[in-house]
């Protein structure tokens, strides 16, 4: 059975502080991560894959597969990064698989 | 990107009564699309995965006769709640993904059943 983990349920900084917003994954075979974002009254998106090795407002994450895990990170956190964030896996290579999902994380960037 | 629409975005209904709730693909055909239930601060769960042409695949603990799905076009899903009850009262999410690419969401619908 395929699991993520994101132990933090509210996650609150101060404008400007680093952000790591934790992923812990388990799952047998080979697996997609992802982070997904939602703002205020706004639809579920996509903020990054692992497979793409990106960066997307400011944010990274590295697939860690020694400690199963997939941290979101940030330098500096911006008061537009407050949202909920996810973590969710799929097995790689099955492009119309659905996803599981993490519990979610709050981010709160303060002023 | 893609676009995903749901309708309706929220919905009232009686105890014992039937909601449809429609899930459309708007740029891109999706042969499957996925499912989800969101209960207040918690995460997305998979009900069902929904297959153009033939029948729904549904996730353990998830009654297919309460919650019908039919993907009768390339474009379009519906998640029926039959004989609803306040229990049924949450946030319905569906996904599509064009060709092998990421998911795309819908926009969500909050039943409320009183």
């Amino acid at each position: 059975a395929q699991r993520v983990t994101q132990p933090e349920k509210l996650l609150s900084v101060f404008k400007g502080a680093p952000v790591e917003l934790k992923c812990n994954y388990s799952y047998s075979g080979s697996p997609e991560l992802f982070w997904y974002v939602q703002y205020s009254r706004q639809r579920l998106q996509l903020l990054l894959r692992h497979i793409s090795r990106e960066s997307i407002k400011g944010f990274t994450a590295d697939l860690n597969k020694g400690e199963t895990s997939f941290h979101l990170k940030k330098p500096f956190a911006q008061e537009e990064d407050s949202a909920m964030y996810y973590c969710a896996l799929r097995s790689a290579g099955a492009g119309r698989r659905a996803l599981t999902f993490g519990s979610g994380t709050r981010l709160q960037v303060q002023p | 990107g893609a676009v995903v629409s749901q309708h309706p975005s929220w919905v009232i209904c009686k105890s014992g009564t039937s909601v449809k709730i429609e899930c459309r693909s708007l740029d891109f055909q999706a042969t499957t699309m996925f499912w989800y239930r969101q209960f207040p601060k918690q995460s997305l769960m998979l009900m069902a995965t929904s297959n153009e042409g033939s029948k729904a695949t549904y996730e353990q603990g998830v009654e297919k006769d309460k919650f019908l799905i039919n993907h009768a076009s390339l474009t379009l899903s519906t998640l029926t709640v039959t004989s609803a009850h306040p229990e049924d009262s949450s946030f319905y999410i569906c996904s599509a993904n064009p060709r092998e690419a990421e998911a795309f969401f819908g926009q969500g619908t909050r039943l409320t059943v009183v």
